[in-house]
């Protein structure tokens, strides 16, 4: 069974500061992982993808995740957070090669962002 | 281009009614999944459709049902309504090739069950 889990409910951080939301992924094959991001009352908003190749990832709105495929992780990190990357943000894995439709998400991790 | 839209926003109804939500894709997009998103159970895959046939179904009684139209907009239906079943329905669309795997969603129809 394919599973994806988000350790932390919250995580707080200072504007200007790194900010890390933890992502642990248990599939069988190889893991297709995404980041998604949700603003208050909005919809999710796709923020970047891991398929194959470089084990670093870059996307939208300056974030990036790394795949680490020995600790079975896929890290959101941005180097210096804004108060507007405040949002509840999911991991979330694809099961299987011909399910690109169907997505797993973790339980999401709200960020806020203190100025 | 436009983004994915829903119709409609907001929904109140009473258990043992019926709803029907509305979901238009992006231009060229012809996949369609939904999901729901409740504070307890989180986002949960509700099913998929890709060129008006379901490709895969989550864990949901047959009260829900859904169907995709050859310009690829898509209806959920649920019937008997629970009180359970308020929650924000989300759906999202995706091309194929390149940008595959990518899910665009729209802003939801959050549906209360009273």
């Amino acid at each position: 069974a394919q599973s994806v889990a988000q350790p932390e409910d919250q995580v707080n951080v200072a504007e200007g500061n790194p900010l890390t939301v933890k992502c642990t992924y248990s599939v069988s094959g190889n893991p297709y992982l995404f980041w998604y991001v949700q603003y208050p009352n909005r919809g999710l908003q796709f923020l970047l993808k891991y398929i194959t190749g470089d084990n670093l990832v870059k996307g939208s709105y300056g974030f990036e995740a790394e795949f680490n495929k020995s600790q079975t992780s896929f890290h959101l990190k941005k180097p210096s957070a804004l108060v507007s990357d405040s949002a509840l943000y999911f991991c979330a894995v694809s099961p299987t090669t011909d399910s690109w439709g169907k997505l797993q998400f973790g339980a999401g991790t709200q960020v806020v962002v203190t100025p | 281009k436009a983004g994915v839209t829903q119709t409609p926003r907001y929904l109140i109804k009473t258990r043992g009614q019926q709803v029907t939500l509305s979901c238009s894709p992006i231009s060229g997009h012809r996949s369609v999944s939904w999901y729901q998103q409740t504070p307890g159970q989180g986002l949960q895959f509700l099913f998929e459709y890709f060129s008006e046939t379901q490709r895969n179904k989550g864990n949901f009684p047959g009260r829900f049902s859904g169907r995709q139209f050859s310009n690829s907009r898509s209806e959920m239906n649920v019937s008997t309504l629970e009180l359970g079943d308020s929650a924000l329905y989300l759906c999202a669309s995706s091309s194929v090739g390149q940008k595959i795997y990518e899910q665009y969603f729209g802003p939801g129809t959050r549906l209360t069950v009273t």
